[in-house]
């Protein structure tokens, strides 16, 4: 069964560090999301990608937050430096539609920022 | 300032019972609606999608949608502690943003 691949699964950083999360999502899926899941809420979009173009980055905070996805298939999202309200669970998901298909989430990676 | 509400519960129930969660959207624009289970500690699952009013059924889930009302449901037949969970509503706006509802806890009872 086709699944969207992140790592790591968990990280513990100091506030002050770069951190960076990695997403491989389903094959064939051109639509790759990232979102941050804080304890008791919804998941909220930080960025859209389209093959390797950005579609939504308006929830991006982009002083500190920085997403590529230079081949159209992988992704990186990197925090720098992190601070301590940036403890979440960072979730990448795809979908093999632009607009208004379903998304599959991977197992995500809970970030501890001390 | 679109919005997805859900009631966060818990609902308790018996194991056995029907579990009915609910949702309200704000964006008329909305056409594409999702139910999410997510267990303690894991990622979102994708369990039902509905896009056009009415019902529509897969196994022991029944999704409802009424557009009018602007009013999302999903109904849980037979429930088992195995589901257990929290069940999040998802709504595609009418820019095709999906936002999530802060879910709704559901415990079944054995």
């Amino acid at each position: 069964e086709a699944e969207v691949a992140q790592s790591p699964r968990y990280k513990i950083t100091e506030k002050s560090q770069a951190v960076a999360f990695w997403c491989d999502p389903i094959s064939g899926h051109a639509t790759l999301y990232w979102y941050r899941q804080i304890l008791g809420q919804g998941p909220e979009l930080l960025v859209q990608f389209q093959d390797e173009s950005v579609v939504d980055d308006s929830q991006l905070p982009k002083d500190r937050f920085s997403a590529e996805r230079l081949k159209g298939v992988d992704s990186t999202l990197k925090i720098q430096p992190a601070e301590l309200g940036d403890s979440a669970m960072y979730l990448c998901a795809s979908s093999s539609r632009l607009a208004g298909g379903e998304q599959y989430f991977g197992p995500g990676t809970r970030l501890t920022v001390t | 300032q679109k919005e997805v509400e859900q009631n966060s519960g818990p609902l308790s129930v018996p194991e056995g019972a029907i579990a009915s969660l609910n949702c309200t959207y704000s964006d008329r624009g909305s056409q594409s609606f999702f139910w999410y289970r997510q267990y303690s500690g894991k990622s979102p699952e994708l369990i039902m999608s509905i896009y056009s009013n009415g019902d529509k059924e897969d196994g022991r889930f029944t999704a409802q949608l009424n557009k009018a009302s602007q009013y999302v449901s999903l109904l849980i037949r037979d429930s088992q502690p195995s589901d257990s969970a929290t069940y999040l509503c998802a709504v595609n706006d009418s820019s095709y943003k999906l936002i999530f509802g802060s879910g709704t806890r559901l415990l079944v009872r054995p």
